[in-house]
């Protein structure tokens, strides 16, 4: 069946770095954008940005320029984020999601009129010194 | 505070119908963006409820459905349930954002 499946709960210092795995099975990986969401508690959802698997092209909010990489490994069918200099505010619930992408002959596209369909358990980031 | 507005809270009785709206303006829903709908559950991972403005997918009863109308977009559900208590995002884009993700604040439905 379809899963996004994500590494586990991390503790972090204040200025470290965080990576997080999402690895999807069930589906064909290059067919859908991977988005990154994160939701602090009791706050709202918060997107971070996304990578196309096929072309490996990543979108990030402006927020988060400079701070966060969202990779991807296709042979292993995995989405990864990486958020830099980490600070208290950071301290969140981070999902992995994913999109259908468009397709036009062979070119796949962003879809728009397609939201996130299948989302990661969360994982759990604190930023504590 | 979001891009989306949406009510901090709604609520009704088992049986009735509710409608939350998110209210954009002319450089997301009303630059002809779609809306998505997304319920979460305390705890758990949120929940594709309604895309392109007004599809459910697989799964998702009909007691469910959006619309959308210039800058605003709805999401209402019918035959409430106990079950149906939880948030509810909408989500679109934004073209003063460089076509970025943008959600609503969320509204917390109670069923009385």
């Amino acid at each position: 069946q379809v899963q996004l499946v994500q590494s586990g709960a991390e503790v972090k210092k204040p200025g470290a770095s965080v990576k997080v795995s999402c690895k999807t099975s069930g589906f064909t990986f290059t067919y859908y954008a991977m988005h990154w969401v994160r939701q602090a508690p009791g706050q709202r959802l918060e997107w971070m940005g996304r990578v196309d698997p096929a072309s490996g092209k990543t979108y990030y909010s402006q927020k988060f320029q400079g701070r966060v990489t969202i990779t991807r490994d296709r042979s292993a069918s995995t989405a990864y984020m990486e958020l830099s200099s980490l600070r208290s505010e950071d301290t969140a619930v981070y999902y992995c999601a994913r999109q259908e992408m468009g397709k036009v002959g062979a070119i796949y596209h962003y879809a728009y009129e397609y939201g996130m369909d299948v989302w990661g358990q969360g994982t759990t980031v604190t930023v504590s010194s | 505070q979001s891009v989306l507005t949406q009510p901090p809270s709604v609520s009704g009785a088992p049986g009735q119908r509710v409608t939350i709206s998110c209210t954009g303006n002319t450089s997301n829903l009303g630059a002809g963006y779609d809306v998505h709908w997304y319920q979460q559950v305390p705890g758990t991972a949120p929940k594709l409820l309604i895309y392109d403005n007004n599809n459910r997918p697989s799964g998702v009863p009909d007691r469910f459905s959006g619309s959308k109308s210039g800058t605003s977009a709805s999401l209402a559900i019918t035959g409430l349930q106990a079950e149906d208590e939880a948030e509810y995002y909408c989500q679109s884009y934004d073209s003063d954002l460089s076509g970025s993700v943008v959600f609503g604040g969320g509204t917390k439905l109670t069923v009385l």
